[in-house]
């Protein structure tokens, strides 16, 4: 069964302080590694794909890395408005035609002014 | 850019009513998705469809269904509500898989529903 682990489930940090979300992940071949932002009562916000092992996509301040087993998403000097819910999913190769994403319970970041 | 829209933002419904969720997307996407999220549970596939009249089930498929009549909507019902359906339910949808051009899913701003 395919798996996603995130951590930590909660992050504070002042603002300006650089840190880095991690996603563990098992999966039976993997055919991508999504990250999304979700702010309060809203619908994901799609970030970054990643497809293979060394693979690395940045926007702003946000910079997402991948290895066989695990994704960070380093935060570089964040801002107060970087503040909100990051998810994680990843679809399985064996799900192709499938489209099943597995989610992470995602990271809940809180960027102190 | 992708746009999804949900027909409603908030919902409260009584126990026993049937409740229909629309989603509309204006990307010609092939692919589109229910789900629903609840606290420490994450985002679990409840019925997805790949083509219009096509459907399949998901993860947690017990107590809805589904139609999809053309291809920009999707609709989620729920046949008899019952107060553990009370959730955020997130529409997605995506277009032909394939890199370069990636197989994220874009998502609708959710509707909260409360079954009473």
């Amino acid at each position: 069964e395919d798996q996603v682990t995130q951590s930590p489930e909660a992050l504070r940090l002042q603002e300006g302080e650089s840190s880095s979300l991690n996603c563990s992940y098992t999966v039976s071949g993997l055919r991508g590694l999504f990250w999304y932002r979700q702010d309060p009562g809203k619908g994901p916000e799609f970030l970054f794909t990643l497809y293979s092992a060394g693979e690395e996509k940045e926007k702003e301040r946000l910079k997402a890395t991948l290895t066989k087993k695990e994704s960070f998403l380093h935060i570089t000097a964040p801002k107060p408005e970087d503040s909100a819910t990051y998810l994680c999913a990843v679809q399985a190769a064996s799900n192709f035609g499938n489209e099943k994403l597995t989610f992470g319970t995602g990271t809940r970041l809180t960027i102190i002014p | 850019d992708v746009k999804v829209t949900q027909s409603s933002r908030y919902l409260v419904k009584r126990t026993g009513e049937k409740v229909f969720l629309e989603c509309v997307q204006d990307m010609d996407h092939e692919n589109m998705f229910w789900y629903r999220q609840d606290p420490g549970l994450g985002l679990r596939l409840i019925y997805f469809s790949y083509d219009v009249k096509m459907k399949e089930k998901g993860d947690i498929p017990e107590g809805y269904s589904v139609s999809r009549e053309k291809k920009e909507r999707f609709s989620l019902i729920l046949e008899s509500a019952s107060t553990n359906q009370t959730s955020m339910y997130l529409c997605a949808s995506r277009g032909t898989s394939g890199r370069p051009r990636g197989n994220e899913q874009f998502f609708g701003p959710g509707t909260r529903l409360t079954v009473l």
